[in-house]
């Protein structure tokens, strides 16, 4: 079965720190790989995603993910945290190029310190 | 453009009460997604449309949920009779015209059973 799997439902950074949230998935096809960002009260908003090619991709608010087969992880990164990232973050697979359902993981919250 | 529209934003009601939530997709977007969000975890899907027709409900429970679309532009999702288990965040999300693009989502409706 495929899924998504998060790991750390909550994370805490200092402001400046670099932020890194984990994502691996488990996928029998070649997967679409997603970032999203639920500010409170908020619907979804995508981050960046991996379709196709380069397997560094570079999202909005300075954040980018890498796609690593070997691994089956998609990892979020950014390199200096700020105040407005403290948000839930969650990662999504589409089951390739057919597929329109996405699987969500359960979602990290960033939690930022002044 | 106008983003994903639902209503009410809040609403609580007691068991064994109905209830319904609307959405009103981005223009132009003829694929409309019902996802379930509870408390902690990532949104699920419930219903998929494309304009008028439910392509996938699959994991909409058919006993106490119903939904539709019918001129194929907005929504709505009832549940009647509701349980407490019903408690949630009910998303609504649009995509474009073909294909499995982008979703686009709401601020959803939060949904309290007392």
């Amino acid at each position: 079965a495929q899924s998504v799997t998060q790991l750390g439902s909550h994370v805490s950074v200092s402001e400046g720190a670099l932020v890194l949230l984990r994502c691996n998935y488990s996928s029998s096809v070649p997967p679409y790989l997603f970032w999203y960002v639920q500010y409170p009260n908020q619907g979804l908003q995508l981050l960046l995603k991996y379709t196709t090619g380069a397997t560094l991709v570079k999202g909005i608010n300075g954040f980018e993910a890498e796609f690593k087969k070997s691994e089956t992880s998609f990892h979020l990164t950014k390199p200096s945290a700020h105040m407005s990232d403290a948000a839930e973050y969650f990662c999504a697979v589409r089951l390739g190029d057919s597929s329109y359902k996405l699987i969500f993981g359960s979602g990290t919250r960033l939690l930022v310190r002044p | 453009e106008a983003g994903v529209v639902q209503s009410p934003r809040y609403k609580i009601i007691e068991k064994k009460q109905p209830v319904a939530f609307w959405c009103n997709p981005i223009s132009g977007h003829n694929t409309l997604y019902w996802y379930r969000q509870n408390l902690g975890q990532g949104p699920e899907l419930l219903i998929r449309y494309e304009n008028e027709e439910a392509v996938d409900d699959s994991q909409l429970p058919k006993d106490r949920f119903s939904a539709e679309r019918l001129k194929g532009v907005d929504s709505t999702l009832k549940i009647q009779p509701a349980e407490l288990g019903d408690s949630a965040v009910y998303l609504c999300a649009s995509s474009p015209l073909a294909g499995p693009n982008e979703q686009f989502f709401g601020p959803g409706t939060r949904l309290t059973v007392l």
